[in-house]
């Protein structure tokens, strides 16, 4: 059962254009959501997240945007660049009070941005 | 502030026999978890120490095990190893509850 769904395995865009990275999940106990980039042979490096009371969170060209009612939160990457290029991980958390979580993550989008 | 360290980089090992990974946390983090990434499953938690003692546990064999020692480096032992366990081993840390957690680059494995 894949709680945190990302169905778009790649997705491709031209240099200055808008990038727009998808997930879904199903769990509606998630109360916090993180986006990781990856490079090969790299460990995945925090890229921007929000929390379920906001609906949209910014950090210069990176914007996410949470939609509670439909479980969907999509990363907008504008202007995109060829460096974006990468794989996008979207991760749920359960930041219960007191407890320890564990990310969930979803399966991956590769993003390349041609020049 | 140096990163998440993970030893080694790269490990080939036969079916049957065991492998210790180690991960080295940020200086002051004490949270530390451990990632299995397959091509076709994705990043799976396999599990989450804090102050030497396992807080949460995914999904996985007792093959797989885990210690952090009291300076909150920790290791990962999988025994009987099996084709399938072939992956990506990474490793993270977290200063605290609700803050990001930060990767190391991971461990190669490779079952032969």
């Amino acid at each position: 059962d894949q709680q945190v769904k990302q169905n778009s395995p790649s997705l491709s865009v031209q240099e200055g254009r808008i990038s727009i990275l998808n997930c879904d999940y199903t769990n509606s106990m998630f109360d916090y959501f993180l986006w990781y980039k990856k490079y090969p042979a790299e460990g995945p490096t925090f890229l921007i997240s929000i929390s379920s009371i906001k609906d949209k969170n910014e950090d210069g060209r990176f914007t996410v945007f949470l939609n509670k009612s439909a479980k969907h939160l999509s990363l907008h990457i504008v202007p995109s660049q060829p460096g974006d290029s990468a794989v996008y991980f979207c991760a749920a958390d359960l930041r219960t009070q007191g407890g320890s979580e564990k990310l969930v993550f979803g399966k991956g989008t590769k993003l390349t941005v041609n020049p | 502030k140096a990163g998440v360290t993970q030893t080694p980089r790269y490990l080939i090992k036969t079916r049957g026999q065991q492998v210790t990974l180690s991960c080295s946390p940020i200086s002051g983090h004490r949270s530390v978890s451990w990632y299995q990434q397959t091509p076709g499953q994705g990043l799976q938690f396999l599990f989450e120490y804090f102050s030497e003692t396992q807080r949460n546990k995914g999904n996985f064999p007792g093959r797989f095990s885990g210690r952090q020692f009291s300076n909150s480096r920790s290791e990962m032992n999988v025994s009987t190893l099996e084709l399938g366990d072939s992956a990506l081993y990474l490793c993270a840390s977290k200063g605290s509850l609700n803050t990001e957690a930060f990767f190391g680059q991971g461990t190669r494995l490779t079952v032969v």
